[in-house]
């Protein structure tokens, strides 16, 4: 079936550093990705998406590039800030799949950013 | 546009009883979908309903049902709880269209069970 994997952490961070959080993916069909972020007792935001390889979705200064070839969607943020602090989970919807319609997620990267 | 509600925000029930939670999803969608977040199994896909049937379901046992009214808004039951049902239960909304769909989550549900 469908699954992603993406790194838990905690990953730990200054403020103004380069962010990357890998994910990598496995679909039997034309998967969609997303990345979503949950803040600390709230519900799941969506941070952004890309529908189609080589698309890039971007949003808040995050960026994640659909990459077929080795099945990731790696986030990046050139420099992050405190407010950034939260969980990110990396997703995908595939419906082509044959498995359930619903997204599939990674463990959640808990990201600590300090001043 | 208002975003996905749900309520109640936080609940406390025993083992053995039932529990109903609701999702109103926002105006114009018509696909709501239920998942579970645990800290050891992170987010697990429940069901999907749209226009008042359920289009698909996860691997959940039969305790976890659901329904979804002429409006849209979406109600989740799970009849004789476990301890192991304590979970925040996430509710998403969604155009459902001939391409790609992006769910939209309302702030969850916390269950906790006795």
């Amino acid at each position: 079936g469908d699954s992603v994997t993406q790194m838990e952490g905690p990953v730990t961070l200054s403020e103004e550093a380069f962010l990357t959080i890998n994910c990598t993916y496995t679909a039997t069909g034309y998967p969609s990705l997303f990345w979503y972020v949950q803040y600390p007792g709230e519900g799941l935001q969506l941070l952004l998406k890309a529908t189609k390889a080589d698309d890039k979705g971007s949003n808040k200064g995050f960026e994640a590039t659909y990459r077929k070839e080795t099945t990731s969607f790696h986030l990046e943020k050139g420099s992050v800030q405190v407010s950034d602090s939260a969980v990110y989970f990396c997703a995908l919807s595939d419906p082509g799949g044959g498995g359930a319609d619903g997204l599939t997620f990674g463990k959640g990267t808990h990201l600590i950013i300090q001043p | 546009k208002a975003g996905v509600t749900q309520t109640p925000r936080y609940l406390i029930k025993t083992r053995g009883q039932q529990v109903t939670l609701s999702c109103s999803p926002i105006s114009g969608h018509r696909s709501v979908s239920w998942y579970q977040q645990t800290p050891g199994q992170g987010l697990q896909f429940l069901f999907e309903y749209f226009s008042e049937t359920q289009r698909n379901k996860g691997n959940f046992p039969g305790r976890f049902s659901g329904r979804q009214f002429s409006n849209s808004r979406s109600e989740m039951n799970v009849s004789t709880l476990e301890l192991g049902d304590s979970a925040l239960y996430l509710c998403a909304s969604s155009l459902v269209t001939a391409g790609s769909r992006t769910q939209y989550f309302g702030p969850g549900t916390r269950l906790l069970v006795l």
